[in-house]
């Protein structure tokens, strides 16, 4: 079974840091793109974050960039979202997912989610 | 940046009824379109990807179309666990774009 587990989320002041982890399992995990994808509470969907199969390429949201850097262990089949310079707005769950095939950006593994809070 | 706009914002039907979900693009995106569902504390789950295909699993009841600006998903008769949110994303320019999304809630 494909699966999908976000760790690394908490509580954490303006300005501080937090590195999430998805750790991958049941697939080839070099093999395709992750994202990341939040939700702040009662709000809609927001990408975050994109990195290529071979990790050659990053993209990320306006709201994360310079903040936010993404990156990927193949050894470790675990990826990575080292977030710096924390604010409130940042407050969400944090989803990441693999994509349909290669770098067709589709998402369709999902993990359940780690929730960040950054107090106001 | 391609905002993506979904209307209704809730749709208020009865199980056994046909939904159908509007999502526009304020620029063409040709067919790299998606659509997902979620459901409370859950994370999302594709349905439908390049507008129109089915991804695995996905019962035939959804189904997808359009192109460039305009897409519709279609429920053609919604089970009970088909109430819950529903959101477009696109892929074809960065950065990638979700919906405000729809809720399709029981009448």
């Amino acid at each position: 079974e494909m699966q999908l587990l976000e760790s690394g989320g908490g509580l954490v002041q303006p300005g501080g840091s937090l590195r999430l982890s998805c750790a991958a399992s049941g697939f080839t995990f070099s093999s395709y793109a992750k994202t990341w994808v939040r939700q702040a509470p009662g709000k809609g969907l927001e990408w975050v974050s994109v990195i290529s199969s071979n990790g050659d390429k990053t993209y990320y949201a306006d709201s994360v960039k310079g903040r936010f850097t993404i990156s990927r262990d193949n050894s470790k089949n675990t990826l990575y979202l080292q977030m710096n310079s924390l604010r409130a707005e940042d407050t969400a769950v944090y989803y990441c997912a693999r994509a349909l095939r290669s770098d067709y950006y589709y998402f369709v593994v999902w993990g359940q989610g780690t929730l960040v809070t950054v107090p106001s | 940046e391609i905002v993506l706009t979904q209307s209704p914002a809730t749709l208020s039907l009865s199980p056994g009824e046909r939904a159908t979900l509007s999502c526009r693009a304020s620029q063409s995106v040709r067919n790299f379109l998606a659509w997902f569902q979620q459901k409370p504390g859950q994370a999302p789950r594709l349905l439908i990807y390049d507008a129109s295909n089915r991804a695995t699993g996905i019962p035939a009841r959804f189904s997808g179309s359009g192109s460039a600006t305009d897409f519709t998903l279609t429920i053609s008769s919604l089970e009970p666990e088909d109430f819950a949110i529903y959101y477009c994303q696109q892929i074809y320019s960065w950065p990638l774009t979700f919906g405000g999304g729809t809720k399709v809630e029981i009448k």
